[in-house]
């Protein structure tokens, strides 16, 4: 069945540096993909629709120049945190809607990052 | 008020309990509803999807109650591996955008 694949899984960044997250759909196109955030013991707060081949669209309080969406190809998404803080510690995670009826969801496996 | 609420738990029950979790929802129009597991540090995970006519997979029962506005996951006789967080999924009209509850933890111990 279709696959999103996420990486990297885990990283870890000192403060000020920039990290790249990629999401990718591995059988079929995705010419939508979602990105969440999940502190621990919270839900998945959506950040952001990122739109293949057009700008993203940032939930309200998510900083477009701080979190850098790019969906340049119907099958990569990348979401970037710039000059990361400890406090975007977090779970980061992607998901792609499913091909025709029935809301299915398509996660990528998720990346823990933690700023140090 | 949150668009999807749950009861965070933890729920601590003994293997073999039978245990509840409730997911009520604010939007009317909301039409999709599914039960999502999710285990520590990793995705979330389809169990199952829910309807008026209530669905039911093995050990476990969703059920939908639109005038009342929830949702409900019923699991009988609990394993150790049903431990997880387990998030309620609302999709509202033509939206294709999910929205999540917080998730229910669970903890079945021997």
């Amino acid at each position: 069945g279709a696959v999103v694949s996420q990486h990297p899984s885990w990283v870890i960044c000192k403060s000020g540096t920039s990290v790249k997250i990629e999401c990718r759909s591995l059988d079929f196109q995705a010419t939508t993909m979602f990105w969440y955030r999940q502190f621990p013991k919270q839900s998945l707060m959506l950040m952001a629709t990122s739109n293949e081949g057009s700008k993203a669209t940032y939930e309200q309080g998510v900083e477009k120049d701080k979190f850098l969406i790019n969906h340049a190809s119907l099958t990569l998404s990348t979401l970037t945190v710039t000059s990361a803080h400890p406090e975007d510690s977090s779970f980061y995670i992607c998901s792609a809607p499913g091909q025709g009826s029935g809301n299915t969801i398509y996660f990528g496996e998720g990346s823990w990052l933690t700023v140090v | 008020r949150k668009e999807v609420e749950q009861d965070p738990g933890p729920f601590n029950v003994p293997e073999g309990a039978t245990v509840a979790f409730n997911c009520t929802y604010s939007n009317s129009a909301s039409q999709s509803f599914f039960w999502y597991r999710q285990d520590c540090r990793k995705e979330p995970k389809l169990l199952m999807s829910v309807y008026s006519s209530g669905n039911e997979d093995g050990r476990f029962t969703a059920q939908l109650n639109r005038a009342s506005q929830y949702i409900s996951l019923l699991i009988r006789d609990s394993k150790l591996s049903d431990s997880a967080t387990y998030l309620c999924v609302v999709f509202t009209g033509g939206s294709y955008i999910p929205t999540f509850g917080r998730g229910t933890s669970l903890i079945v111990h021997p």
